[in-house]
């Protein structure tokens, strides 16, 4: 079974820190990979989409970047701010099931003023 | 006004009743998607469109069905609900290719007694 795998579940940092957020997935064969974030009680919003071909996105304050071989995804946030407190989100198009998005169950990220 | 729009937002019913979620895009997308998240959980896809014609299972079909009203509209039905389909329900759509990225609505809390 194709699997996306988030590690912690929860994050807690002080403000003004760069964190890194993972993203494990069990098939090199992938299409592409999307980061979100949802806000309690919310729907999920997209922040970066990276394709097979490429190694990193960047918006603002966030790069994602991809590693096939490893299966790893990473979400850099520099400079985080009490804003940034969301669940984020990974969702990869893998191998066979191109059609579909495997979700991680995210990754609950605090920061403290 | 909302890309993506689910209706209702919120609803709580008995075990037993029937239960229509719907969703509306103006977007132009072809795709569409249902999605249910459980807390702690990752999103798990219940049913998928790629255009009017084409419907499919996803991982969690059992105990609900789906209709692609026209391109702009899909629903989804609980004909008989039960509790352990309380959950958050997302619609969500993507553009007509699998490298396409996913928009979502911003969810249906759905709760059976």
């Amino acid at each position: 079974k194709q699997e996306v795998t988030q590690i912690p579940a929860a994050l807690s940092v002080p403000e003004g820190e760069n964190l890194v957020l993972n993203c494990s997935f069990t098939d090199s064969a992938i299409y592409n990979l999307q980061w979100f974030r949802q806000d309690p009680g919310k729907g999920l919003t997209s922040l970066l989409l990276i394709q097979s071909s490429q190694r990193e996105q960047t918006s603002g304050r966030l790069n994602a970047s991809l590693d096939k071989s490893s299966g790893r995804s990473t979400l850099y946030i520099a400079a985080s701010q009490p804003g940034d407190s969301a669940t984020y989100l990974c969702a990869a198009r893998l191998g066979g099931s191109a059609r579909q998005l495997t979700f991680g169950s995210g990754t609950q990220l605090t920061v403290l003023p | 006004d909302a890309d993506v729009t689910q209706t209702p937002r919120n609803r709580i019913t008995k075990t037993g009743k029937r239960i229509m979620l719907e969703c509306s895009q103006t977007k132009g997308h072809d795709r569409m998607y249902w999605y249910r998240q459980d807390p702690g959980l990752g999103l798990q896809l219940i049913y998928y469109s790629f255009d009017v014609k084409d419907i499919n299972k996803g991982e969690i079909s059992d105990g609900y069905s789906v209709s692609r009203q026209a391109q702009a509209k899909f629903s989804l039905s609980l004909e008989s609900a039960i509790p352990n389909q309380t959950a958050l329900y997302f619609c969500a759509t993507s553009p007509s290719r699998d490298t396409g990225e996913l928009f979502f609505g911003e969810g249906s809390r759905l709760t059976v007694l």
